[in-house]
């Protein structure tokens, strides 16, 4: 397996700003993904990363993946009460045992009306 | 198509007692992961099956054991166990690719919410 950090592990907003997660590995990755969990549910799958450098946008969230496949972001604008979760990244190492799927700790997101 | 399915949802068991648990993937997945969540920890990765075989697995103790049918349903088993054991336990299933850009994506069930005491 390998290791992949991610922060913040908290964060509040008011509803109408903007948040933002981080994931990052020490080693280059195949691909990463983003789930959603709200709160008493399971991982959802939000998105798959795969190219260095890709860019995608689901409505008012926007996924990165960098350019060495070493970090992936997922920004949301204008965050709703409907946003409340925790989001994981989940990261697919390049060969052995870590192409196993390694999922972050989690950022979880509270919204205040 | 019917998503992952998991039973039982919850359970209470006491130290030492052993469990198994169950995981009905989505049809036509051949993949299915077991992963533990506990408040703490986050989700950790307990093992991986494909085509009834482990494909990868995670750093629990051999306490925790898992095997896959060829129907693609899965159960894990937990003998002797402890108090730390109390966990919500996700299976999740896919395709089984590890690489490009269809077929990695994972669907999870319910979870089995396991009580020790």
């Amino acid at each position: 397996g390998q290791q992949v950090m991610q922060i913040p592990q908290y964060q509040h907003v008011q509803e109408g700003e903007d948040f933002t997660t981080y994931c990052n590995s020490s080693t280059t990755l195949s691909n990463i993904q983003w789930y959603k969990q709200r709160p008493g549910g399971h991982p959802v799958f939000l998105i798959q990363l795969v190219k260095s450098g890709e860019v995608k946008k689901q409505k008012r969230l926007t996924f990165q993946f960098g350019e060495a496949k070493k970090n992936s972001s997922l920004h949301i604008t204008a965050t709703q009460t409907t946003d409340v979760g925790t989001y994981f990244c989940a990261a697919r190492g390049s060969s052995g045992s870590a192409r196993q799927l390694t999922f972050g700790s989690g950022t979880q997101l509270t919204v205040l009306p | 198509k019917a998503g992952v399915t998991q039973t039982p949802r919850y359970l209470i068991k006491t130290r030492g007692q052993q469990v198994t648990l169950s995981c009905s993937p989505i049809s036509g997945h051949r993949s299915v992961s077991w992963y533990q969540q506990t408040p703490g920890q986050g989700l950790q990765f307990l093992f991986e099956y494909f085509s009834e075989t482990q494909r990868n697995k995670g750093n629990f103790p051999g306490r925790f054991s898992g095997r896959q049918f060829s129907n693609s349903r899965s159960e894990m088993n937990v003998s002797t166990l402890e108090l730390g054991d109390s966990a919500l336990y996700l299976c999740a299933s896919s395709l089984g690719q590890t690489s490009g850009r269809a077929g990695g994506e994972q669907y999870f069930g319910p979870g089995t919410r396991l009580t020790v005491t």
